[in-house]
């Protein structure tokens, strides 16, 4: 079956460290892959779209990786703050498709 | 910031009765949905409309109905409301199918 997998424990870091996402996909192929943040009570915010031929994607303290042998992407946050406290949501697009899958979330606390 | 807007933001209703959940954006997007999100849980898409006059349902099964009658508007309606339909309702709208997905602050419903 499809399916898009993250961490379902909640990641603690502490402030000024590195904090790095997993989300891992079975049998899709996705053209693009998303990552959106929710903050509780929220609707999700789009943070970053990375294409099935692109390896990196950067975007201020924001970094997102596409391994499509691996079926894996990973979201790194440096130089992490309290305020980035917060549930990523990994989204995939499958090629020739329309519509937007999400997986369940990962919930991030970075203390201060 | 995303220009879409949903009404109520909370509500709590007897079971039994009908409810409509509002849904407008500014941003002239052909696409929206509605997707249904329990506490922790995914997003799961209940609908989807790809402009005026056309309505699909997603890949979640739900009671509810749709209407796109005018580009901006697309509300959610709910004839006979039942405890099993507590949860959050998120709208969303989308430039084109794969894009970028921007999320309305969602209705949370509560049905006693």
């Amino acid at each position: 079956s499809q399916k898009i997998e993250q961490n379902s424990e909640a990641l603690n870091i502490q402030e000024g460290k590195t904090a790095t996402l997993t989300c891992n996909y079975t049998n899709y192929s996705p053209a693009y892959l998303q990552w959106y943040r929710q903050d509780p009570g929220r609707g999700p915010v789009f943070l970053l779209l990375i294409r099935e031929n692109e390896k990196e994607k950067r975007k201020e303290r924001l970094k997102v990786t596409f391994d499509t042998t691996l079926k894996q992407s990973l979201f790194h946050i440096t130089a992490s703050q309290p305020a980035d406290s917060a549930t990523y949501l990994c989204a995939l697009v499958p090629t020739g498709g329309f519509k937007t899958i999400f997986g369940a979330g990962t919930r991030l606390f970075v203390k201060a | 910031e995303a220009d879409i807007y949903q009404t109520p933001r909370y509500l709590v209703i007897g079971t039994g009765k009908k409810i409509t959940l509002e849904c407008s954006q500014t941003m002239g997007h052909d696409k929206m949905y509605w997707y249904q999100q329990d506490p922790g849980m995914e997003l799961h898409l209940i609908h989807y409309s790809y402009g005026v006059n056309s309505t699909e349902k997603g890949d979640l099964s739900s009671e509810s109905t749709v209407s796109r009658i005018r580009t901006e508007h697309f509300p959610l309606t709910l004839e006979s409301a039942r405890p099993s339909h507590t949860s959050q309702y998120l709208c969303a709208s989308s430039k084109g199918g794969g894009n970028t997905i921007y999320f309305g602050e969602g209705s949370w419903l509560t049905v006693v």
